[in-house]
């Protein structure tokens, strides 16, 4: 079946960092998306690709559709305490969000 | 606030039970969606229904079942509890465009003993 590879599966950084972070897959998607999971809550949307080669901003994240339709990568710039959390990437077919198929996500971690 | 709404939050129960997890979508979505999600694992994606019919299947147990109402609200029934059914329950629920976009839950977190 679909699998997507994420990494790192952790990070350790310090405040004011950046981040980088990719999803890669054998498989062709039609959508990435990114998520964020803070403990004890469900994943919030943070960024939706719709396009090979699009490059979308959301605050000081910035995620990309890669060109092969096989990756993804997300950036956080001037990391801050509260980006904490697990972040997910997620792979959409040709159906919409059919069986959205999803990373093991990024555990970051940011030292004050 | 995403919209979507599940019950109960916490559920804790013994080996061989069987328990019902409620979920209502973001008003006019007609999309359910529900995923588990093992201690420290990702996402894997259950079941999806559209407008009360079963539109996928991912991997879920003989032993689980769900289904959607003519509300829209969707309950997953899971039976004859082990205890590696501990996780949290995920329901999501997408918009009538074709954007590919899950808004999630806060989770059913089910613990198993």
């Amino acid at each position: 079946g679909q699998q997507l590879n994420q990494s790192p599966q952790s990070m350790f950084i310090q405040e004011g960092e950046d981040v980088s972070m990719n999803c890669t897959s054998s498989s062709i998607f039609n959508t990435w998306l990114w998520y964020k999971q803070e403990p004890g809550e469900g994943p919030v949307l943070l960024i939706a690709l719709y396009k090979a080669g699009e490059l979308t901003s959301n605050g000081r994240l910035t995620a990309q559709f890669g060109i092969t339709r096989k990756d993804s990568f997300l950036n956080i710039s001037a990391s801050i305490p509260s980006d904490v959390g697990i972040y997910f990437c997620a792979g959409g077919g040709t159906q919409g969000a059919q069986k959205l198929v999803f990373g093991q996500g990024t555990r970051l971690t940011i030292n004050p | 606030d995403s919209g979507v709404t599940q019950t109960p939050k916490h559920l804790i129960t013994a080996t061989g039970q069987r328990v019902t997890l409620r979920c209502s979508p973001r008003s006019g979505d007609l999309s359910v969606y529900w995923y588990q999600q093992s201690l420290d694992q990702g996402l894997q994606f259950l079941i999806q229904y559209y407008n009360g019919e079963e539109r996928a299947k991912g991997n879920i147990l003989e032993r689980f079942s769900a289904q959607q109402f003519p509300d829209l609200h969707s309950e997953l029934n899971l039976s004859s509890l082990e205890l590696g059914d501990s996780a949290l329950y995920f329901c999501a629920s997408r918009g009538t465009g074709n954007t590919g976009e899950l808004f999630f839950g806060e989770g059913s977190r089910l613990t198993v003993l």
